[in-house]
């Protein structure tokens, strides 16, 4: 099956940017969705289809997808930013089973 | 608005059943397909199934294929999820999840409800 593996956790200083990788196996072929969770909050989604945004999602959240990486990039990051971030894609490349597939999750702190 | 509202959780021996309810309002029921994702204690997020927006089309991940069934009731604008010989690595969050299109082909789940806490344990 398809893995996304995500780095555990990412710190950045108000004001910063972080970036969070996705990697996966030709993933730039594929439509990468990210989501943003906080505790004991359900899933948001903050970029689909590796570079849009949903309305209500501020110009900070941006997306790119490349190669063998998708990448969730926040700028000017700041404390309410603070949470876990998941990818996301569709695996259909195989003929007879397609599959939803979530990265590991990445936890962003704000120093 | 948007909303989805899960309940049906709680605490069930290995080896037994129980079922999940999502109560959707605020759009029309019938236009969209939905997902179930669930999310074990301090853990990602797995999906765990999928139906079409007319009940016709299912699947399923292959850790409960077999075991679990996804249903909707449009008349009552309800999801279901069915899950049978439950294990104790299926406790988790469960979440229902909206899916823009009647059939889903990778869009991302763009309403999500707040969840409902299944625990298998003895």
């Amino acid at each position: 099956s398809y893995v996304l593996t995500q780095p555990p956790s990412v710190s950045v200083a108000p004001g910063q940017t972080a970036s969070i990788t996705c990697g996966g196996k030709n993933i730039g072929d594929k439509s990468v969705h990210w989501y943003q969770q906080k505790p004991g909050q359900a899933p948001v989604l903050v970029v689909y289809d590796d570079s849009d945004r949903p309305s209500g999602i501020p110009e900070r959240f941006s997306g790119s997808n490349s190669g063998n990486t998708a990448t969730l990039t926040i700028s000017r990051v700041e404390a309410g930013d603070e949470a876990d971030y998941y990818c996301q894609l569709w695996d259909s490349s195989s003929d007879s089973r397609h599959f939803y597939v979530f990265g590991t999750g990445t936890k962003v702190t704000v120093l | 608005q948007v909303q989805l509202v899960e309940s049906g959780g709680g605490v069930v021996l290995p080896g037994g059943s129980l079922r999940l309810t999502c109560a959707a309002s605020g759009f029309i029921f019938r236009g969209y397909a939905f997902h179930w994702v669930r999310q074990a204690p301090g853990e990602g997020l797995e999906w765990v199934a999928v139906i079409s927006y007319d009940g016709i089309k299912t699947d399923y991940a292959d850790s409960v294929k077999g075991r679990f069934t996804i249903s909707r009731d449009n008349s009552k604008k309800t999801l279901f999820l069915q899950m049978n010989s439950l294990r104790s690595e299926d406790t988790a969050v469960y979440y229902c999840a909206r899916d823009p299109e009647l059939i889903w082909d990778g869009k991302p789940f763009d309403y999500w409800g707040q969840g409902s806490l299944v625990v298998v344990s003895t």
